[in-house]
């Protein structure tokens, strides 16, 4: 059982650049998120989703864009990379009480 | 909108003692779930330890315990016979109780960085 896998675990980009963190659940969970972890601030939700075909924005949205055309994908779209979205990202998924974490993915744009 | 305050940055301890993490939280809520995950240096977010509102006893699995006060909106995390496997980044974290959303969502306290010295 994968559970929450996320690629790629490292990526540098250059400012202006675009790429698409992968998340996938093999749990058949409804409930995924997004979630970036910067040093000192624990970590601040981007993007949730109820089900295939649902999103919707969560305390960090702009510059990320989000899609669920799958119950088990969830990818996270950085449009023109900004240094400021040098971060740590989670992806995770819930069922009733309980969430489970991907690995994380250390991004850095410079 | 619910907050959770982790007000140690730091904290350090021996191996073999005991050690408490402290987490206060606010919200409105009555009906919700306080979690204590870990954070080693892998990365890797661990769920440590979960409490139900609703629950008056405190939650325990092995080693690590709660102080749960819902009144006082206190949720402290207590780690007996600390080992160096122990060392890594503890965050308090709050999910409301309500069905549907964003209420499943989770909100993070600044974590606390602990340290076990051998």
């Amino acid at each position: 059982n994968a559970g929450v896998t996320q690629t790629p675990k490292f990526r540098i980009l250059k400012i202006g650049q675009s790429m698409t963190l992968q998340c996938a659940q093999d749990m058949n969970h409804n409930y995924m998120y997004w979630y970036r972890q910067d040093p000192g601030m624990g970590l601040k939700l981007i993007y949730y989703s109820v089900g295939a075909g649902i999103t919707d924005k969560g305390e960090v949205p702009n510059g990320y864009n989000v899609s669920r055309s799958t119950t088990e994908d969830f990818p996270l779209r950085l449009e023109l990379a900004a240094p400021s979205q040098t971060s740590v990202y989670f992806c995770a998924s819930s069922y009733m009480a309980e969430a489970f974490f991907g690995q994380g993915t250390r991004l850095t744009v410079v | 909108a619910q907050t959770v305050t982790q007000s140690q940055p730091e904290m350090s301890v021996q191996e073999a003692e005991t050690v408490t993490l402290s987490c206060t939280y606010d919200t409105s809520e009555s009906d919700y779930y306080l979690f204590w995950y870990k954070q080693p240096p892998s990365r890797q977010m661990i769920l440590v330890i979960r409490q139900e509102a609703y629950k008056q006893q405190n939650a325990t699995e092995n080693r690590f315990s709660v102080n749960f006060q819902k009144a006082a909106k206190s949720f402290s995390l207590k780690i007996s016979d600390s080992q160096l496997g122990d060392a890594a980044m503890y965050f308090c974290a709050y999910r409301s109780g309500n069905s549907g959303g964003s209420n499943y969502k989770l909100t993070f306290g600044k974590g606390t960085l602990l340290t076990v010295n051998p």
